[in-house]
């Protein structure tokens, strides 16, 4: 079936960028997924890419799409200690059923050091 | 705007016990989901409705767990009898009324389910 792989740890400090990287298997994915989960809390979309897009920018985060090597990064500018986190990588893919469902990565658990 | 609301936020029961979870959409929102997330994973969907039917249950072990979205829109999973892995946490998510994989999903806080 599908796999979504992502590095699990990554610490930066304060005010550096933070690089998220993110490899996928399913050649059919048509949108690729940044999800982010606070502790004790849900997750939370920060953004989406389509798959002929290669890059987008969204404020403080930029999205790499590279589709020959299957490989996603999520770039953030100016890390602050409110985005530590969990981050998933999500791809969309056709399951066992009948319907496009998302499939996640394991999580990067970023810590950003004052 | 009410986001997704789940209930218990917690439960602990021993193995071979019952269990159900509650969910609550967004208001009008068409589409529900229930993923399991165990501790170190990302969220596995266990279970799709559009509206009151299912989409795709393909990854929901029919023998333990069963779900239910009766009138299209509150949502209630169950597990029995429930086993030691099925200790997860388990989230809900709501989308808009296309049904989309591109529609937003919003997510619940999640119940945390230990097994004992």
């Amino acid at each position: 079936g599908e796999d979504v792989e992502q590095s699990l740890f990554l610490s930066v400090r304060e005010g550096d960028s933070s690089v998220i990287n993110c490899t996928y298997t399913d050649s059919s994915s048509t949108y690729l997924y940044w999800y982010k989960q606070e502790p004790g809390a849900g997750l939370q979309l920060l953004t989406y890419i389509f798959s002929n897009m290669d890059m987008k920018q969204d404020q403080r985060l930029t999205v790499l799409l590279n589709k020959k090597d299957k490989h996603l990064s999520l770039r953030i500018a100016d890390t602050q200690t409110g985005d530590s986190a969990i981050y998933f990588c999500a791809e969309s893919g056709f399951s066992s059923g009948s319907a496009r469902q998302l499939t996640f990565g394991s999580g990067t658990q970023l810590t950003v050091l004052p | 705007e009410a986001g997704v609301a789940q209930s218990p936020r917690y439960k602990i029961i021993e193995k071979r016990q019952s269990v159900a979870f509650w969910c609550n959409p967004i208001s009008g929102h068409a589409t529900l989901y229930w993923y399991q997330q165990i501790l170190g994973q990302g969220p596995k969907l266990l279970i799709q409705f559009q509206n009151n039917g299912v989409v795709d249950d393909s990854q929901l072990p029919k023998d333990r767990f069963s779900a239910e979205r009766l009138k299209g829109v509150d949502s209630t999973l169950k597990i029995q009898p429930a086993k030691l892995e099925d200790s997860a946490v388990y989230l809900c998510a709501s989308s808009g009324t296309s049904g989309r994989v591109t529609d937003t999903q919003y997510f619940g806080p999640g119940t945390r389910l230990t097994v004992l």
